[in-house]
């Protein structure tokens, strides 16, 4: 079956810091990659999606490639702030048609410190 | 309405009891998912609707969990005879089509728990 694997959290980082936030996969042919968040008290919400192998999603300065050869989505951001602190998602939908059913990971907590 | 609207945001039960989610997407959009998130676990998919028929329930953990459609709109998810284990927050989302790149839009989600 389909999986998502993404690092564990807590991740606490200083203002301006370099964030990666790996995230490997599972899955019978080409799914579909994204990358969800949810701040405090808000619902999840896209932040950035990749389609197909070698395609890069970006969005408010991160960014994520899709590696096939490595079944990776690794999210990064080259100067986070205070105001990124939130739950970050990992998923995949499957390219199977019948419902956008997705898998996702357990989310990684960021914290970021001034 | 502007957004995914849950309601409630709580909900706190008695094991053995009934309990209905109840979920507004929206308006316009055809699809309606619903997720569950346990502690220390990612989301888990529960179900999906198409319109007022869901193709796609093969995520309910068992026969005490069904779900319903309405007009299109607003859908409900109950829970019968709930157990600890039920304890989780439950997420809807709503897209307006079913394909593989369709954006959900999530509700804040309604925190469940059962003493």
């Amino acid at each position: 079956g389909n999986s998502v694997t993404q690092m564990e959290g807590p991740v606490t980082l200083s203002e301006e810091a370099f964030l990666t936030i790996n995230c490997t996969y599972t899955a019978t042919g080409y799914p579909s990659l994204f990358w969800y968040v949810q701040y405090p008290g808000e619902g999840l919400q896209l932040l950035l999606k990749a389609t197909k192998a070698d395609d890069k999603g970006s969005n408010k300065g991160f960014e994520a490639t899709y590696r096939k050869e490595t079944t990776s989505f690794h999210l990064e951001k080259g100067s986070v702030q205070v105001s990124d602190s939130a739950v970050y998602f990992c998923a995949l939908s499957p390219f199977t048609g019948g419902g956008n059913k997705l898998t996702f990971g357990t989310g990684t907590q960021l914290k970021v410190e001034l | 309405g502007a957004g995914v609207s849950q309601s409630p945001s709580n909900k706190v039960t008695e094991k053995g009891k009934d309990v209905e989610l109840r979920c507004d997407p929206i308006s316009g959009h055809t699809a309606l998912y619903w997720y569950r998130q346990s502690l220390g676990q990612g989301l888990e998919f529960l179900i999906y609707f198409q319109g007022n028929s869901a193709p796609d329930k093969s995520g309910l953990p068992s026969d005490r969990f069904s779900a319903e459609r309405t007009g299109g709109s607003v859908s409900t998810l109950t829970i019968q005879r709930t157990q600890q284990e039920d304890s989780a927050v439950y997420l809807c989302a709503s897209s307006l089509g079913t394909g593989a790149n369709e954006k959900l839009f999530f509700g804040s989600g309604t925190q469940l728990s059962v003493l």
